[in-house]
């Protein structure tokens, strides 16, 4: 298995640009997270889909940011207008929820994200 | 807003020596997980106690979970240079799956 896929890597934009982050979780898992690092605040939960559906988004830090997951296998990440405070690394996890079973989270390599 | 606080913030020990990693949190949890991060890479998953479970080992990892004192400590036995990474401790209250992580500690085994 190819693991979580993100894209790009890295990204470098100016200020006001749009920026859409990609991902691809694990074959067969259900739920996917969307998750920010930076120095200042750690590692902050975004967004999080189970079955494609949006369940929690209370982590979406404005209305500039916005998430789907328009089938099992993609989801997008995207900041527009983007701003330099935004500058940070994410990073998307994906599990499989089953029940109240706990589950390790996969994560992607993350995208880095400079805005300028 | 974290829910798991690592200490010490940054470790520095000598190969072959163990190293400890406590965490501490707010509210119950159904379970808590730890993650490695290597510099410049993805988390990855290395052990989970559930809120019923008190000690949990894996290979060169031991794990405790105090609930009356909400709080946690991940030992790494006989460390190796590869073990530098940052630790962070995750809890899952939610009942979903989603977590709640800690800023991390920072660990550097010297050769």
């Amino acid at each position: 298995d190819a693991g979580v896929i993100q894209s790009p890597r890295h990204e470098v934009t100016e200020m006001g640009q749009e920026v859409t982050l990609r991902c691809k979780p694990i074959s067969g898992h259900n739920s996917l997270f969307w998750y920010r690092q930076t120095m200042m605040r750690g590692l902050e939960l975004l967004i999080y889909f189970n079955n494609n559906v949006p369940i929690d988004d209370s982590g979406m830090p404005e209305d500039r940011f916005s998430a789907k997951m328009p089938n099992a296998s993609f989801s997008t990440l995207k900041i527009q207008p983007s701003e330099p405070r935004d500058s940070a690394v994410y990073f998307c996890a994906s599990n499989t929820l089953q029940g109240i079973v706990p589950n390790e989270q996969f994560f992607g390599p993350g995208t880095r994200l400079t805005v300028l | 807003s974290q829910q798991g606080e690592e200490d010490p913030q940054a470790l520095s020990i000598q190969e072959g020596e163990n190293a400890t990693m406590n965490c501490s949190y707010k509210t119950s949890i159904n379970n808590l997980q730890w993650y490695r991060q290597n510099s410049g890479r993805g988390l990855v998953h290395l052990i989970l106690i559930r809120s019923n479970e008190r000690e949990k080992h894996s290979g060169r990892l031991r794990v405790t979970l105090d609930t009356s004192k909400k709080s946690s400590s991940l030992l790494i036995t006989a460390s190796r240079a590869a073990d530098t990474a940052s630790y962070f401790c995750a809890t899952d209250s939610s009942g979903y799956s989603t977590l709640t992580f800690g800023k991390g500690t920072m660990l550097l085994v010297s050769p």
